[in-house]
């Protein structure tokens, strides 16, 4: 089945520093993916939608400058967390869309990655 | 706005069956999703199902869909300590640039 490779894995950075994570579809293209956070205990939220070429769109509550959305190929879709601060730190999970409109195909899936643990000092 | 609801916890003995249910308000939800989530982990799609479906099966797993009632379940057969995860029941849309809403999940804990 299709894949999506999440990296990376988790990430522990100082209070201040920015840190990107990277979201790859590797067997297909996405022109979609989406970016989820997770609190302990908690479903997923969603955080954007990611198209690529345009700019993301943001669900309510979730900071533009904060959370930057690069989805600048079809295979690759960037979450940036900048000024990281302990209060972000939680377990991130992008997933990208195989097939849908434009590509020809009519079953259409969501992948996920791995997930990122972030954890903020 | 839209809605997923699942029970929290579920616990079994192997080798039983296990059962979780999942509402959903959304009507116009077209597919409706099944994933797993093992401790520190990515989801995993389980299965999908179309609405204009009554049942799916997939070797040890069943779902089954009551479209009027917007209730959805997922049976896993023969259950097994591997089996022990985080369920989320998802819904969607198959056209549009919407992602999935998902339910809160439901921890299934298999005894030995």
């Amino acid at each position: 089945g299709a894949v999506v490779s999440q990296h990376p894995s988790w990430v522990i950075c100082k209070s201040g520093t920015s840190v990107k994570i990277e979201c790859r579809s590797l067997d297909f293209q996405a022109t979609t993916m989406f970016w989820y956070r997770q609190f302990p205990k908690q479903s997923l939220m969603l955080m954007a939608t990611s198209n690529e070429g345009s700019k993301a769109t943001y669900e309510q509550g979730v900071e533009k400058d904060k959370f930057l959305i690069n989805h600048a190929s079809l295979t690759l879709s960037t979450l940036t967390v900048t000024s990281a601060h302990p209060e972000d730190s939680s377990f991130y999970i992008c997933s990208a869309r195989d097939g849908g409109p434009g590509t020809g195909k009519t079953n259409e899936k969501l992948f996920f990655g791995s997930g990122t643990q972030l954890s903020v000092l | 706005g839209e809605d997923v609801e699942q029970s929290l916890f579920l616990s079994v003995r192997e080798g039983d069956s296990s059962v979780i249910n999942c509402t959903y308000t959304d009507s116009s939800s077209t597919y409706l999703y099944w994933y797993k989530q093992e401790p520190g982990a990515g989801l995993q799609l389980l299965t999908y199902i179309f609405s204009n479906m009554d049942m799916k099966q997939d070797q040890r797993l069943t779902v089954l869909l009551n479209k009027k009632d917007k209730h959805l379940s997922l049976r896993i057969a023969d259950t097994q300590t591997g089996d022990s995860a985080i369920y989320f029941c998802a819904e969607g849309w198959d056209t549009g640039r919407r992602a999935l809403t998902f339910g809160s999940g439901t921890r299934l804990q298999v005894q030995p």
